[in-house]
């Protein structure tokens, strides 16, 4: 398996532009998540899918964050308008949610967003 | 809300010699999961291992161990053997029992000198 697939890996952008990052998670997985990485706050959850609902959404810092999963195998995590301080990496995890005791998260490769 | 908190920013550590990284949590839950993620250079987060709270065996997985001191709310990894390609940032991560939500801490950032 490809793994976590995320796109773009690097994104520079200017202050008020829309940014769109794209996630694919490994086949068959039924949760997804959404990270966001900063020297300053370390790793933060922003939010997570269960079979494309979004279940927890408490992370989104505001307004101008958005998130979907229309299907299975795609989401996206949209910023608009963007902001210096949205400068991150974000990430972009999967696993296989069940019954069973923990479910391990495979992490993509991240993207590193750069708003000027 | 849990809390993870990794006090050392930063550790060293010769090649070949054994470091231990801490991290403590709070929380009032009595079913959770620990873990240990590493983010080398690359920075995709890989699982080193993980702890379930209601075994009182402290998890290994190769040069890596952890202790796992349930009253104290303490967790820390032990690596045997340090090796080049364990140069990464480490964080330590809480998950509540029948959540998938993670709570990560800061993460130490390990050097290993030759």
């Amino acid at each position: 398996d490809a793994g976590v697939i995320q796109s773009p890996r690097h994104e520079v952008t200017e202050m008020g532009q829309e940014v769109t990052l794209r996630c694919k998670p490994i086949s068959g997985h039924n949760s997804l998540f959404w990270y966001r990485q900063t020297m300053m706050r370390g790793l933060e959850l922003l939010i997570y899918f269960n079979n494309n609902v979004p279940i927890d959404d408490s992370g989104m810092p505001e307004d101008r964050f958005s998130a979907k999963m229309p299907n299975a195998s795609f989401s996206t995590l949209k910023i608009q308008p963007s902001e210096p301080r949205d400068s991150a990496v974000y990430f972009c995890a999967s696993s296989l949610a069940g019954s069973w005791s923990y479910n391990e998260q495979f992490f993509g490769p991240g993207t590193r967003l750069t708003v000027l | 809300a849990q809390t993870v908190t990794q006090s050392q920013p930063e550790m060293s550590v010769q090649e070949a010699e054994t470091v231990t990284l801490s991290c403590t949590y709070d929380t009032s839950e009595s079913d959770y999961y620990l873990f240990w993620y590493k983010q080398p250079p690359s920075r995709q987060m890989i699982l080193v291992i993980r702890q379930e709270a209601y075994k009182q065996q402290n998890a290994t997985e190769n040069r890596f161990s952890v202790n796992f001191q349930k009253a104290a709310k303490s967790f820390s990894l032990k690596i045997s053997d340090s090796q080049r390609g364990d140069a990464a940032m480490y964080f330590c991560a809480y998950s509540q029992g029948g959540s998938e939500k993670l709570v990560f801490g800061k993460g130490t950032k390990l050097t290993v000198n030759p």
